[in-house]
């Protein structure tokens, strides 16, 4: 069964205050992995796909990585709009059409 | 443009009901989703259609009927709903189904009294 877990849960950060963000997954062979941003009652925002090992990709303060086991998302110099619940998830396997699994999740707040 | 629309807003209905939300997507996507979410919760698939065509129905209950009259249209038909049901119902659509990135709606806030 696939399986992606998000590290921290939660984490508060000071404007200016870089971090990252975990997303570690166990599936039968990844073919896509996916990054979103969610405010609070909205839908997820797309941000990121990173389909292999050693594949990067950057949007202003973000920055997503991908490792055989791992996905990073670097936030740069945060500022308060950056607060959100930031959403990995993946593709994997060759019968798994078009179901993501996605992670728990980490509800990033930034503070001025 | 990476916009899916969805109404109503919010929709608020009584076990009874029969209530209709509707997703609207104009990027000339081949397919389209329903995902529900709960409160701290990422979103669990419902259903999804290729190509106009049901592929994937998350073992639904019958009381959650998908319609996909047209290429951009998406809906999801409500009937006898229980109050576990209330929860953020989120439409989306990609490209094709395999490996694009899904855009997803605003979302409808369903509460069911």
């Amino acid at each position: 069964e696939d399986q992606v877990t998000q590290s921290p849960e939660a984490l508060r950060l000071q404007e200016g205050e870089s971090s990252s963000l975990n997303c570690s997954y166990t599936v039968s062979g990844l073919r896509g992995l996916f990054w979103y941003r969610q405010d609070p009652g909205k839908g997820p925002e797309f941000l990121f796909t990173l389909y292999s090992a050693g594949e990067e990709k950057e949007k202003e303060r973000l920055k997503a990585t991908l490792t055989k086991k791992e996905s990073f998302l670097h936030i740069t110099a945060p500022k308060p709009e950056d607060s959100a619940t930031y959403l990995c998830a993946v593709q994997a396997g060759e019968t798994s059409g078009s179901r993501l699994t996605f992670g728990e999740g980490t509800q990033l707040t930034v503070n001025p | 443009d990476t916009e899916v629309t969805q109404t109503p807003k919010h929709l608020v209905m009584g076990m009874t009901n029969k209530k209709s939300l509707k997703c609207e997507q104009h990027m000339g996507h081949r397919a389209m989703y329903w995902y529900k979410q709960k409160a701290k919760k990422p979103p669990e698939l419902m259903f999804v259609y290729s190509y106009e065509k049901l592929s994937i129905n998350e073992s639904v209950p019958s009381r959650f009927s998908p319609e996909c009259p047209n290429s951009s249209l998406l809906n999801l038909h409500l009937h006898a709903l229980q109050p576990e049901d209330s929860a953020l119902y989120l439409c989306a659509s990609s490209s094709r189904t395999d490996l694009y990135e899904q855009y997803f709606g605003p979302g409808t806030r369903l509460t069911v009294t």
